[in-house]
């Protein structure tokens, strides 16, 4: 089963607070993990990524927490602004070098 | 700064017509990669490509598919007989040599409708 799930198809956050994206995942031997953010007409553009031998990565006002027991990993931005208004979705590498994708989250920063 | 191109933006066929989607990959990138998203769903990997040769490809991509890359530059999908369900956006994605886990760069995407 290689299946990357995010649950929340949108998700409404005021500017300045803090957004926090999850994902679940179902096959226990993926090891490394993306957050893409996909403008509309533009392709997926690499966020951050983290390795299964680590519980969290740091990049500016993205950190992406991963929890293996629990399969789970979030992407949390603070503080969010308006031009972080944008699809954001979750991959994981597979053993064979593929991406498998979530179906994404619609993240809107309220002003 | 390199990006990914693809062209047509939006291409129309009929059911059964062939399509070739092109794609400009980063100049010194040296794997290749399609991906497509049907409408509401997920971005599906359809295939990889490296060194002239198709590295892996998905169940999806079946004989009426193929990949080429013609020259220097271009990276090519053709669809022989398009279906119905073969609309879709299709993005292309290279990256540079080394780690599996260099970074994928996406083209904005094809997007293609099957009448």
């Amino acid at each position: 089963d290689q299946q990357v799930k995010q649950n929340s198809p949108s998700l409404s956050v005021q500017e300045g607070r803090i957004s926090i994206l999850n994902c679940d995942y179902t096959n226990s031997m993926f090891d490394y993990f993306l957050w893409y953010k996909k403008y509309p007409a533009e392709g997926p553009t690499f966020l951050i990524s983290i390795s299964s031998i680590k519980d969290k990565n740091e990049d500016g006002r993205f950190t992406v927490f991963l929890n293996k027991s629990a399969k789970h990993l979030s992407l949390h931005i603070v503080p969010s602004q308006p031009g972080d208004s944008a699809v954001y979705f979750c991959a994981a590498l597979n053993s064979n070098y593929q991406l498998i994708w979530g179906a994404g989250t619609k993240l809107i920063i309220k002003p | 700064e390199p990006e990914v191109t693809q062209t047509p933006s939006h291409q129309v066929t009929q059911m059964g017509q062939e399509v070739i989607l092109r794609c400009v990959p980063i100049s010194n990138h040296l794997y290749f990669y399609w991906y497509r998203q049907i409408l509401g769903q997920k971005v599906e990997f359809l295939v990889s490509f490296y060194n002239n040769e198709i590295s892996e490809k998905s169940e999806i991509f079946d004989d009426q598919f193929s990949v080429e890359r013609p020259d220097g530059s271009n990276f090519t999908l053709k669809i022989r007989s398009t279906k119905l369900e073969d609309s879709a956006m299709y993005f292309c994605a290279s990256r540079r040599g080394g780690s599996v886990y260099n970074e994928q760069f996406f083209g904005p995407g094809t997007r293609l409708t099957v009448l």
